[in-house]
């Protein structure tokens, strides 16, 4: 079983229009993180959600968690051509030894049509 | 600035040879990650480094694989005799406190 796992696989809008991923995992967590990919390119942090929280906004950007459903939803409001990439969550998790481990998912990847 | 870069940008190598990729801190950082990235896949998990040591490893990083700090200051991937399935985007990255995770732009590996 896989720990964060996004959907839709892909996603495509036009501009203005907003984009919503979701994120799903299995084991409990101590934060979730959205990070983003431009093609090609590393991966970028965009926000981080603590496992105590249940909303966070950054500028255009929207993230829920909901620990009981064991989910979380990305949300970009009023797209941009630019926003085009993939889109990855990851979920900070306490293995059994105790140490920290960031999973990612295999993401959304979102084209914004101009 | 970028938080670490990393060298080569892109190697190709013919399989069965070693290849060592290289990371290198903006600033004497403790913890690192390994991830690599098949292509269109996702990102996954092989090593952390943590104060010179192996602090994690996933079930991709066996014998094959090996990390090291030469010089207390690059960071090394070593891949003894790449297989073909090894061809993938290797990122370095490093943690902050926060727990957030500052990647490099990552090492395109292609085995023929």
């Amino acid at each position: 079983s896989q720990q964060g796992e996004e959907d839709p696989q892909a996603l495509s809008i036009q501009e203005g229009e907003n984009a919503t991923m979701n994120c799903s995992y299995k084991t409990s967590i101590n934060n979730l993180q959205w990070y983003r990919q431009n093609s090609g390119r590393g991966l970028v942090h965009l926000i981080l959600i603590r496992s105590n929280e249940r909303e966070k906004h950054s500028g255009r950007l929207r993230v829920t968690l909901d620990t009981s459903k064991k989910s979380s939803s990305l949300l970009i409001t009023a797209s941009r051509a630019a926003d085009t990439a993939s889109y990855f969550c990851a979920t900070d998790i306490t293995m059994d030894t105790g140490r920290r481990a960031l999973t990612f998912g295999s993401g959304t990847r979102l084209q914004v049509q101009p | 600035e970028p938080e670490v870069t990393q060298t080569p940008s892109h190697q190709v190598t013919q399989m069965g040879q070693e290849v060592i990729l290289r990371c290198v801190p903006i600033s004497n950082h403790l913890y690192f990650y390994w991830y690599r990235q098949i292509l269109g896949q996702k990102v996954e998990f092989l090593v952390s480094f943590y104060n010179n040591e192996i602090s994690e490893k996933s079930e991709i990083f066996d014998d094959q694989f090996s990390v090291e700090r030469p010089d207390g200051s690059n960071f090394t991937l070593k891949i003894r005799s790449t297989k073909l399935e090894d061809s993938a985007m290797y990122f370095c990255a490093r943690k902050r406190d926060t727990g957030r995770l500052f990647f490099g732009e990552g090492s395109r590996l292609t085995v023929l």
